[in-house]
């Protein structure tokens, strides 16, 4: 089992639909949960993170964490196609790597005008 | 603005050939990385860096090398003992160094290498 997992899509949504985007991880310390968006050629960029169960909101975008079930997933209301690129989730992992953050291979979103 | 600047944005190299590729932030971050990204997959971390004259290597770091002589820079040199060094290559900086609830990264803008 990878210790962080995404589908990799890709996944596509109509304009103003909601894209649900999910990552599952293994390792049951981590505390921390971060949502990067990479554009194609481009680097990733920090949008959203999450340290406590239940949802946390900013502007169109909703991330939710869910400890017991190890899984943490962004919301993405009133989809634009601007907001299509890959969605890197990243759980600091602590079996053996020391709190280094560990990256999902991403899942690329399509929104569709 | 601080940031973190990588240069150059595009390298082309010839197989056997060692290359450096140039990190620098202004963030007064204490932590450093470097990652590896090819198409159609997630970062590999390569090395890490938590303080000035200290790194330590990452889950692919064969074929590579750092040093970390000053807090701002972190040059990551592609020797020619890496069998596919054709790839994207990404600096990022942490306030901290990765801890119990993990500092956040900020990545350059990254150097996409092509080795022929």
């Amino acid at each position: 089992q990878k210790e962080v997992e995404q589908n990799s899509g890709p996944l596509s949504v109509p304009e103003g639909a909601i894209a649900s985007l999910n990552c599952t991880y293994s390792d049951r310390g981590s505390q921390s949960f971060f949502w990067y968006r990479q554009y194609s050629g481009k680097s990733p960029e920090l949008i959203m993170f999450i340290y406590s169960n239940g949802d946390k909101e900013d502007g169109r975008f909703t991330a939710q964490l869910n400890k017991a079930s190890q899984y943490v997933s962004l919301l993405i209301r009133d989809s634009q196609p601007s907001d299509s690129a890959t969605y890197l989730c990243a759980v600091p992992s602590f079996y053996n790597q020391g709190g280094k953050l560990i990256f999902g291979q991403g899942t690329e979103l399509s929104v569709k005008p | 603005d601080g940031g973190i600047t990588q240069s150059p944005k595009y390298l082309f190299r010839k197989e056997g050939q060692n290359v450096t590729l140039s990190c620098e932030q202004n963030l007064n971050h204490d932590a450093m990385y470097w990652y590896r990204q090819d198409p159609g997959q997630g970062l590999r971390l390569i090395y890490y860096s938590q303080i000035v004259n200290d790194f330590q290597k990452g889950d692919i770091a064969e074929g590579y090398s750092v040093s970390r002589e000053k807090k701002e820079s972190f040059p990551l040199t592609v020797t020619s003992a890496q069998k596919n060094p054709t790839a994207f290559y990404l600096c990022a900086s942490s306030a901290t160094a990765q801890g119990f609830v993990g500092s956040p990264l900020h990545f350059g803008n990254g150097t996409r290498l092509t080795v022929t």
